[in-house]
């Protein structure tokens, strides 16, 4: 069975540009859970999504949002790009909403500069 | 804010067991204890997790006090790659709640 796969791996940007990152989970899983992870500052949860709908959001600024399709793929978006956003992003897929129990694709490195 | 306390980093020569501690001292009776490691500049890699009893697979034991207030996961013998940070992490599930991270504890095995 395959993984979590996340693209592209490594990414950089210019400050104000925006950026999507897509994110494929294992299959039959039907969450798809988003994390920004930056030195010092652990993983911070950006929201999930489970069946197309946003279940749970984080504390983070509008500029990010994400999508969930019919087949479960999902996608990041970040718009006006700030050097901040610099980080880590990863995703998550489990079976349900909230579980325990995640597998995280090797995530995706922005760099804005 | 996380509900667990970690100590920052630890050492393990190789081939000997790492005993990771994490204090959960404020979990509910409906919490479970979950353990995941992130190697670097990995995604993190579910462990192992439990409610009450010890529980034991391929990569790790899980020891939780009676009264669930602290737990040790057991790496029975560290080899290099085990190397990573090891994170504890309390969650109910059944509220739909996501996973709260802390800091974890960087574990660093020593040849």
């Amino acid at each position: 069975k395959a993984g979590v796969t996340q693209t592209p791996r490594y990414l950089i940007k210019t400050r104000g540009q925006q950026v999507t990152l897509s994110c494929s989970p294992i299959s039959g899983h039907r969450s798809v859970s988003w994390y920004q992870q930056t030195p010092g500052q652990g993983l911070q949860f950006l929201f999930e999504y489970f069946s197309e709908t946003q279940r749970n959001k984080g504390n983070f600024p509008g500029r990010f949002s994400g999508r969930q399709f019919s087949n479960s793929r999902s996608e990041m978006n970040v718009s006006t790009l700030e050097l901040g956003d610099s980080a880590l992003y990863l995703c998550a897929s489990s079976t349900g909403i909230g579980g325990g129990e995640a597998f995280f694709g090797q995530g995706t490195r922005l760099t804005v500069v | 804010d996380a509900k667990t306390t970690q100590p920052p980093s630890m050492d393990c020569a190789e081939g000997r067991a790492a005993n990771l501690p994490c204090n959960h001292s404020t979990i509910s009776g409906n919490e479970y204890v979950y353990w995941y490691r992130q190697i670097h500049s990995q995604g993190p890699q579910y462990i192992i997790h439990g409610l009450k009893n010890n529980e034991t697979n391929e990569m790790a034991s899980l020891i939780i006090t009676e009264d669930r207030k602290s737990s040790t996961l057991i790496l029975p013998h560290a080899t290099l790659r085990d190397t990573a940070v090891y994170y504890c992490i309390v969650h109910n599930a059944g509220n739909n709640r996501k996973l709260i991270w802390g800091l974890g504890t960087s574990l660093a095995v020593n040849p």
